[in-house]
């Protein structure tokens, strides 16, 4: 039982590159959050997903790009990185969505030099 | 809009109680919940409380009034691997919207 799958762990970018961070759960949660944390300021909601096709912003959206075109699958992408998207980001699922049980992956360590 | 504030660390002997408070603002409210986080790692779910009162999970327990905007996360016994990040974190406007507080660090020392 995998739960929330994130790849890659670690990546380092140039200023200016794109990318995409992957995230895959199945567990058939219907709920998927992305937050990026930065040191002391705890986790901060960048986009989220109430089902496949829906999608929404959240605390921190510029910069990011998402779409969820099936349950499992909620890839994010950077269109053009900056040194201030530097951060540890975690995607996280839920069934309900009310705040409970949240599942998160692992992360990932994003640098932009 | 919607902001959690709670204390930036807190220090605990082994076997202590420790309570970590949280206060909330916010435009609608779904309920308060509580999340761990070691050095390192993911978060991990600890605690929800959807209504007024007290939820209780083993050395966990977590507290809720919604007339005060306020609740807390007591953990009893501690033990050194209780030495960690925890996170109040509440719904803002709509399910899914999660909003964390910028978390509490526990320090448990022998």
């Amino acid at each position: 039982n995998a739960g929330v799958t994130q790849t890659p762990k670690f990546q380092v970018l140039k200023t200016g590159q794109s990318m995409t961070l992957q995230c895959a759960q199945d567990m058939n949660h219907e709920y998927m959050s992305w937050y990026r944390q930065d040191p002391g300021m705890g986790l901060r909601l960048i986009h989220y997903s109430v089902g496949a096709g829906i999608t929404d912003q959240g605390e921190v959206p510029n910069g990011y790009n998402v779409s969820r075109s099936t349950t499992e699958d909620f890839p994010l992408r950077l269109l053009s990185a900056a040194p201030s998207q530097t951060s540890v980001y975690f995607c996280a699922s839920s069934r309900t969505g009310q705040g409970e049980g949240y599942t998160f992956g692992s992360g990932t360590r994003l640098t932009v030099v | 809009g919607q902001s959690l504030e709670q204390p930036s660390e807190v220090t605990a002997v082994e076997g202590a109680i420790v309570q970590i408070n949280c206060t909330y603002q916010t435009s609608g409210f779904y309920g308060l919940s509580w999340y761990q986080q070691h050095d390192g790692g993911a978060p991990t779910f600890l605690s929800y409380n959807a209504l007024d009162g007290l939820e209780e999970t083993g050395r966990f327990s977590s507290f809720l009034s919604r007339s005060d905007s306020y609740g807390y996360l007591l953990l009893q016994e501690l033990q050194m691997k209780d030495s960690a990040s925890y996170f109040c974190a509440g719904l803002s406007g709509g399910y899914n919207k999660l909003i964390f507080g910028a978390g509490t660090r526990l320090a448990v020392h022998p």
